[in-house]
């Protein structure tokens, strides 16, 4: 069945430097949906991305989408804070279910 | 609009019992998913209803079980609990089909003892 890997797993920053998460599945998505879980928190919607090669930015955060629509990154510019959490990439082919990846634990030491 | 709602929030459950959760999606949503999320699995895929057909499924056991009714509203089952069965269940509801925002509810921790 459909497989999505997001690594790393784990990822600890110093507060100002970039972060970077990584998906790939193993068949070709529909589209891919990131999301944002806070601790003891529930995943919160964060961008939706369809187009084969698409980029779409939301302030200090970069959605890429590979041209092969079987990969995705996230990628945060000057981390901060407020940015600690865990981030979901999800993919989903066509009608079938949603397929979440493990989720990158983002930590910042201040 | 009311964002998901699931009850209860927190419940203590002895193994061999079975527990039932709800869940009311936003108003207008028809799609409805569940989900269980444990620090070492990630979020796992339960099931899917829309307008009260189950449309898909994940790897669970048949103790995992659902239902949605009329008024989209959900319910999740799990008997004969087992401790690995301590989670929390996050349900999900959507506009439309595939491919829509899935807004998530606060969860419901179960803690099997």
């Amino acid at each position: 069945g459909q497989q999505v890997m997001q690594i790393p797993q784990y990822q600890h920053v110093q507060e100002g430097e970039d972060f970077t998460t990584y998906c790939n599945s193993s068949t070709t998505l529909s589209n891919i949906q990131w999301y944002k879980q806070r601790p003891g928190g529930h995943p919160v919607f964060l961008i939706q991305l369809v187009k084969s090669g698409e980029v779409k930015k939301q302030k200090r955060l970069t959605f890429q989408f590979g041209e092969a629509k079987k990969n995705s990154s996230l990628h945060i510019t000057a981390t901060q804070t407020t940015d600690v959490g865990t981030y979901f990439c999800a993919g989903s082919q066509g009608a079938q279910k949603l397929v979440f990846g493990q989720g990158t634990r983002l930590t910042i030491n201040p | 609009k009311a964002g998901v709602t699931q009850t209860p929030r927190y419940l203590i459950k002895t193994r061999g019992q079975q527990v039932t959760l709800s869940c009311s999606p936003i108003s207008g949503h028809r799609s409805v998913s569940w989900y269980q999320q444990t620090p070492g699995q990630g979020l796992q895929f339960l099931f899917e209803y829309f307008s009260e057909t189950q449309r898909n499924k994940g790897n669970f056991p048949g103790r995992f079980s659902g239902r949605q009714f009329s008024n989209s509203r959900s319910e999740m089952n799990v008997s004969t609990l087992e401790l690995g069965d301590s989670a929390l269940y996050l349900c999900a509801s959507r506009e439309g089909d595939v491919g829509n925002t899935i807004y998530f509810g606060e969860g419901s921790w179960l803690t099997v003892v």
